[in-house]
């Protein structure tokens, strides 16, 4: 059974270029949400994605996007990258909007903006 | 706004130690949950525990044993007899619980956890 598969695993980009990070929900989960989780710190939320809307949002600007595809998949965009944007970016599943009991996280993509 | 603090920046250990892992957390919410999580050099979030705020009851697996006390605010996780496995960054986590409008996860800072041979 795949758990939830993040890519790439890796990423250099340049300051002031966009970004597309991508998520694929475990096996029979259809909430995706994502994580931004600086060096030395914990996990900031992002936002949530159930049946193809964004459900809830953190504090970050709106240069940070995202989509949730009919498979449930998910990606997020990052324009205009600071270099306060390296990060490791967590994708995390779960079964239903309100479902507090059954994240899986990905191995995230570590984000290197130079 | 929701909260959790863990003091604990780092901890270091000799295998087979006993250790605790503090955990502070505030929120105005009644029904609340509560998680731990550890994060190996991997960066994968490997969950661990949930309880929900109506649950006090304490709880052991194996060489792990959390202690919540909602008088306090406070979940402690407590690993007996330690292992170099480990070895991880811990994260304690509170999530609300919303009717509809989705949910997330508030992380603490997290405690790096050495266990020594």
């Amino acid at each position: 059974d795949a758990g939830v598969t993040q890519s790439p695993t890796h990423l250099i980009k340049t300051r002031g270029q966009q970004v597309t990070l991508r998520c694929s929900p475990k096996s029979g989960h259809d909430t995706v949400s994502w994580y931004q989780q600086a060096l030395g710190q914990g996990p900031q939320f992002i936002f949530q994605y159930y049946e193809e809307e964004e459900r809830q949002r953190g504090n970050f600007p709106d240069r940070f996007s995202g989509h949730q595809f009919p498979n449930y998949s998910s990606e997020l965009n990052v324009n205009a990258l600071l270099l306060g944007d390296s990060a490791l970016y967590l994708c995390a599943s779960s079964l239903g909007v309100r479902e507090v009991r059954g994240y899986t996280f990905g191995s995230g993509t570590r984000l290197t903006v130079v | 706004a929701q909260k959790v603090t863990q003091a604990q920046t780092e901890i270091s250990v000799v295998e087979k130690e006993d250790v605790t892992l503090d955990c502070v957390y505030e929120t105005r919410d009644t029904t609340y949950y509560l998680f731990w999580y550890k994060q190996p050099p991997s960066g994968e979030l490997v969950f661990l525990i949930r309880r929900n705020s109506f649950d006090e009851q304490n709880e052991i697996s194996g060489r792990y044993s959390w202690n919540f006390q909602k008088s306090t605010s406070s979940f402690n996780f407590t690993i007996t007899a330690s292992q170099v496995v480990d070895s991880a960054v811990y994260f304690c986590a509170l999530s609300e619980a919303r009717e509809t409008s989705g949910s997330r996860l508030t992380f603490g800072e997290g405690t790096q956890l050495t266990v020594n041979p």
